[in-house]
Formats: C-alpha cells, structure tokens, sequence
C-alpha cells in the first residue's frame, strides 16, 4: 500500500537558518502530494503541494518538488522565523486516501 | 471562506456514554472525512464519505457510526467507547471526490477523553 517516511524530529534552529525536513514515499499509483502543517492545540492547514512528478509546490518561503526518480518530497525554506514553529506532516493522496507521515517537530529559537 | 467547523472543541464522556461529533462545511465539498489523531501521532484515516455516501471505512470499530445528512454536514455517532479511543477527531472536506488532487480542508478538531 501508499506510504510516507518522513525524517523523524525534533528539529531545532535558530532564526534565519536554513530548513530542510525530508519525506520519501512508495506508491502504486500517482499520489498527489502535500505538506500540511499543524500549530498547537489547532488542525492541520495545507502549506503547499503537488499534483505530478516536477512540480514545485510553494508557499510562504516554503518549497518542494516532487521527485519521482527519487519517490521524494522535500520540504525547504531559506529562512525560517519563530512563527514556524508547528509540526509539520508530509501526506500522499490517492483516490481520497490521505496518508500521512509521523510528523515532524520544528522549533525556531530566536 | 475555506473554513470546517467542529463542535464540541472538548468533549469527556464515560465508557457507557452515547455523544456524537459533527462536523459541518458550506463551501460545497462533496467529499468529507474523519480521521482519528493520537498525541505526537499523525492523522488516520477512519471514514470517507463521498457525494453523502460511505466510500471508504478503514475497518473501524462498530462503535463508532459515521452519518452524513446532507451534503453539508458529518456526524460521529460513539457509544460504549474504551479509554483507548480517546484522541483528537478531525473533520474534513474536499471539493471533488475520488481525484486525490484536491486539497483537504480540515476542521480544529473535537478532543476526546473517554473515563
């Protein structure tokens, strides 16, 4: 079945540094592909996504590119604020059925 | 207005309790879902409903009974529920069912704690 492995957290940065949070799936089919991002106490909230393979998804300084040589989906932004601070979650999406990864902690320290 | 409304945001309920989530949206999805979120966990997917019919049931237990009304509107019917099923319930909706292109909407969620 559809799957996403994404990099485990938490990850720490201080302000202005540079994040990348890597997510690779396996899929039968040709999943769209998401990453939604979750604040405390709060739902999840779509940040940016793509539909096929060499799309680039962006969004608030935040990018990825669907990569299907590599069946991944990196999440990227140049430079990350205090206001990023969230769990962020890579998803695929086939036919209705969202898969999520496990989630990945983002703390930005001023 | 992209917005998926949940109520109630809390909810305490004991093992032989009958309480129900809903879940409402009017931005004229015809596909909604629920998904179970456990602490530190992503999401799972338990139901989809698709044009108000049940599409998808990820083998979730009987007690929990999924509804939809109308095509505004989703409900989560619990009964005899077990400590272990408390979590945070996410509702959510999208524009098209059956693409997996569409984005889905998701609502704040109902916390629940079951004694």
């Amino acid at each position: 079945g559809n799957s996403v492995t994404q990099m485990e957290g938490p990850v720490t940065l201080s302000e202005e540094a540079f994040l990348t949070i890597n997510c690779t799936y396996t899929a039968t089919g040709y999943p769209s592909l998401f990453w939604y991002v979750q604040y405390p106490g709060e739902g999840l909230q779509l940040l940016l996504k793509a539909t096929k393979a060499d799309d680039k998804g962006s969004n608030k300084g935040f990018e990825a590119t669907y990569r299907k040589e590599t069946t991944s989906f990196h999440l990227e932004k140049g430079s990350v604020q205090v206001s990023d601070s969230a769990v962020y979650f890579c998803a695929l999406s086939e036919y209705d059925d969202m898969r999520f990864g496990a989630g990945t902690r983002l703390t930005v320290k001023p | 207005d992209t917005e998926v409304t949940q109520t109630p945001k809390h909810l305490v309920m004991g093992m032989t309790n009958k309480k129900s989530l809903k879940c409402e949206q009017h931005m004229g999805h015809r596909a909604m879902y629920w998904y179970k979120q456990k602490a530190k966990k992503p999401p799972e997917l338990m139901f989809v409903y698709s044009y108000e019919k049940l599409s998808i049931n990820e083998s979730v237990p009987s007690r929990f009974s999924p509804e939809c009304p109308n095509s505004s509107l989703l409900n989560l019917h619990l009964h005899a529920l077990q400590p272990e099923d408390s979590a945070l319930y996410l509702c959510a909706s999208s524009q098209f069912p059956g693409g997996g292109t569409d984005t889905q909407y998701f609502g704040p969620g109902t916390r629940l704690t079951v004694l």
